[in-house]
């Protein structure tokens, strides 16, 4: 067990609705950070959140957004869902942004249809 | 731009042997490296990590040795087990992008009875 809790598990969504998903860091870590894992790829990254703060953010579009609550937890939203985002979502926290072991959640699998 | 990856997508092994997974990495940059193993509907699960200034790091059951020279990461799993089946999967962080992880795509290694 990493300590890092993601929910929902499973969704199901239809093309063009909006999806929050969300995340508790392990105690004690103040960074999140998000990736999408597509069926049998490596995962990508999405986004982190340090201190509240977007810090760093990968190759996907405006609709894809989050915010970190001041308790270190985290939420991606997915606006205008299209098929291709049908995969697992990762959440992974670190104590700091930079340099440290990064632990991951089981993910929220999301459907889109 | 910068790549993560494994020499081979699949490994067979027979319960008891040893196992080694290979990756290979692009960005000269990169000064810190994980390994995680990640089993069927889960997330991926830290196994050992290594930063640059060393070249060999061991674990219980698992050494990673690290090749800066020619950007090469291996795992070495000792006396590999029925529950070391999984995906397996080398990431790296470190210049100006080390606030994330880099994935490969995976080695899904399979131990046979």
């Amino acid at each position: 067990e990493t300590g890092v809790t993601q929910s929902p598990t499973h969704l199901i969504k239809t093309r063009g609705q909006q999806v929050t998903l969300r995340c508790s860091s392990q105690s004690g870590h103040n960074t999140v950070s998000w990736y999408q894992q597509a069926l049998g790829q490596g995962p990508q990254f999405i986004f982190q959140y340090y201190r509240e703060e977007e810090n760093g953010r990968g190759n996907f579009p405006p609709r894809f957004s989050g915010l970190q609550f001041p308790n270190y937890s985290s939420e991606l939203n997915v606006n205008a869902l299209e098929l291709d985002d049908s995969a697992l979502y990762l959440c992974a926290s670190s104590l700091g942004s930079r340099g440290n072991t990064i632990y991951f959640g089981e993910g929220s699998w999301l459907t889109v249809v | 731009g910068e790549s993560v990856g494994l020499h081979l997508p699949t490994l067979s092994v027979q319960e008891g042997d040893n196992s080694i997974i290979n990756c290979a990495y692009s960005n000269s940059a990169s000064d810190y490296f994980i390994w995680y193993k990640q089993e069927s509907g889960k997330g991926p699960q830290f196994i050992i990590d290594i930063r640059s200034n060393m070249d060999k790091r061991q674990g219980q059951r698992v050494t990673v040795l690290l090749n800066k020279t020619v950007k090469h990461l291996s795992l070495q799993i000792a006396a590999t087990q029925p529950g070391d089946s999984a995906v397996y999967f080398c990431a790296e962080s470190g210049g100006t992008n080390d606030y994330k992880l880099s994935f490969g795509a995976g080695t899904t290694v399979t131990v046979r009875a």
